[in-house]
């Protein structure tokens, strides 16, 4: 298997534009993470989906990100509009049924630069 | 607040020394423990978990944990570190229940000296 496939490697826009960031969940696994690492805050949990279903979105910071995932082999996390502080590591992980309690595999990630 | 607590940001030992990596958590019930390793520029690989029994926990790449409830901690050990462990090491913790809540604590850097 490839593992998470996550797109693209590395993003740079400016203030106020829309982003959009890829993942593809390994075959077969359930659920699909987001999150999002600075030297600030860490590691940070925004959303995860069961069965292509959100299940808690309550790590989404502001109204501005939105994820969403319409089949179980492709998830989209966008921000609209962009802000500088949104600069970071985007980090997509799955795994199969157990959630949270399972082993994650993660992606490479998405550094996302917002100028 | 449930939290997560690693207390040492960077640690450099040298190559064949013993690891020891500190986690500590606050949560009223047992928790689900993690370790995870972070090389540079790539994502997250588990290295061990614990849920229940055994306090002693074997993973991979030579590592192992140790539960103390008394102590709130999940230790990670290495008895000989490689210059290839040289990485970012997370400890995560997972409250039980219905509805997880998973929580990573900021990380530890590891520097391995020749």
């Amino acid at each position: 298997d490839a593992g998470v496939i996550q797109s693209p490697r590395h993003e740079v826009t400016e203030m106020g534009q829309e982003v959009t960031l890829r993942c593809k969940p390994i075959s077969g696994h359930d659920y699909l993470f987001w999150y999002r690492q600075t030297m600030m805050r860490g590691l940070e949990l925004l959303i995860y989906f069961n069965n292509n279903v959100p299940i808690d979105d309550s790590g989404m910071p502001e109204d501005r990100f939105s994820a969403k995932m319409p089949n179980a082999s492709f998830s989209t996390l966008k921000i609209q509009p962009s802000e500088p502080r949104d600069s970071a590591v985007y980090f997509c992980a799955s795994s199969s049924a157990g959630g949270l309690y399972n082993e994650q595999f993660f992606g490479p990630g998405t550094r996302l630069t917002v100028l | 607040a449930q939290s997560v607590t690693q207390p040492d940001i960077h640690i450099t030992v040298s190559e064949g020394a013993s690891l020891e990596l500190r986690c500590n958590y606050s949560y009223g019930a047992t928790p689900y423990l993690f370790w995870y390793v972070q090389s540079p520029g790539q994502g997250l690989q588990l290295l061990l978990k614990y849920f229940s029994g055994d306090t002693l926990v074997q993973g991979i790449k030579g590592f192992e944990a140790e539960f103390k409830r008394s102590q709130s901690s999940f230790n990670l050990r290495k008895p000989s570190v490689h210059w290839s462990d040289a990485a970012e090491y997370f400890c995560a913790v997972v409250r039980g229940g219905s509805q997880g809540n998973l929580i990573f604590g900021k990380g530890t850097k590891l520097s391995v000296k020749p």
